[in-house]
């Protein structure tokens, strides 16, 4: 079965540049979520998003942007990158009204910033 | 604010033996609990939730709302069952998941 998919894996960048990840949820889902975690930490929410508007928002820097598309796919905008935002970026994705509306996870993104 | 703790970071025991990972959240509504699991190279996935009192891969965990606890147990653990826990809260269906620090766990031959 299809999973979530996000793009890059790993991504490297130097401080003050910026970065854009990618995630594309389970196909007919309509629901995305994004959490960072850092080195040693549990995930922290980011931001989440349905049909194509924000639905929540949690702990997401001013630099961090995000959206999600016609396609339900969405992208974090990472600009101005800091030492403090290296880190694992997972995606999830659910169907609004299904049973018990179940996150799934994507591989995650592996952000360093140098 | 909700929060989820997981007092152990790292917990060892040996196959066969009895494993339990603690969980205990705060929130003052009627959240709902998961439980997900990572294996070494994984994604998270989903192990069991509160609402329907499965039992997955031998672990079941149990709500227990007078102590705010939702504790993970396997009365064998085996070797796959190695893996990093994390438990969950979700203040309503579909809403944001708050996890707990998770719980490395190790299951030695």
């Amino acid at each position: 079965a299809a999973g979530v998919i996000q793009s890059p894996r790993h991504l490297i960048k130097e401080k003050r540049e910026t970065a854009t990840l990618k995630c594309y949820p389970i196909p007919r889902h309509d629901t995305v979520y994004w959490y960072q975690q850092g080195p040693g930490q549990d995930p922290q929410f980011l931001i989440s998003f349905y049909e194509k508007m924000q639905s929540d928002k949690g702990s997401i820097p001013d630099r961090f942007s995000a959206q999600q598309f016609s396609d339900y796919h969405s992208e974090l905008n990472m600009s101005s990158l800091e030492l403090g935002d290296s880190a694992l970026y997972f995606c999830a994705s659910s169907l609004h009204g299904s049973s018990y509306n179940e996150q799934f996870f994507g591989p995650g993104t592996r952000l360093t910033v140098l | 604010a909700q929060r989820v703790t997981q007092p152990e970071k790292l917990l060892s025991v040996f196959k066969g033996a009895p494993v339990e990972l603690k969980c205990n959240y705060s929130y003052s509504g009627s959240p709902e609990l998961f439980w997900y699991v990572q294996y070494s190279r994984q994604r998270l996935q989903l192990l069991l939730r509160h609402i329907s009192r499965e039992s997955i891969k031998g672990f079941t965990a149990d709500l227990n709302k007078g102590e705010t606890s939702f504790h993970l147990k396997k009365p064998f653990a085996q070797e796959e069952d190695s893996a990093m826990y994390y438990c969950a809260l979700e203040e309503t269906s579909g809403s944001r998941l708050t996890f707990g620090e998770g719980t490395q766990l190790t299951v030695n031959p």
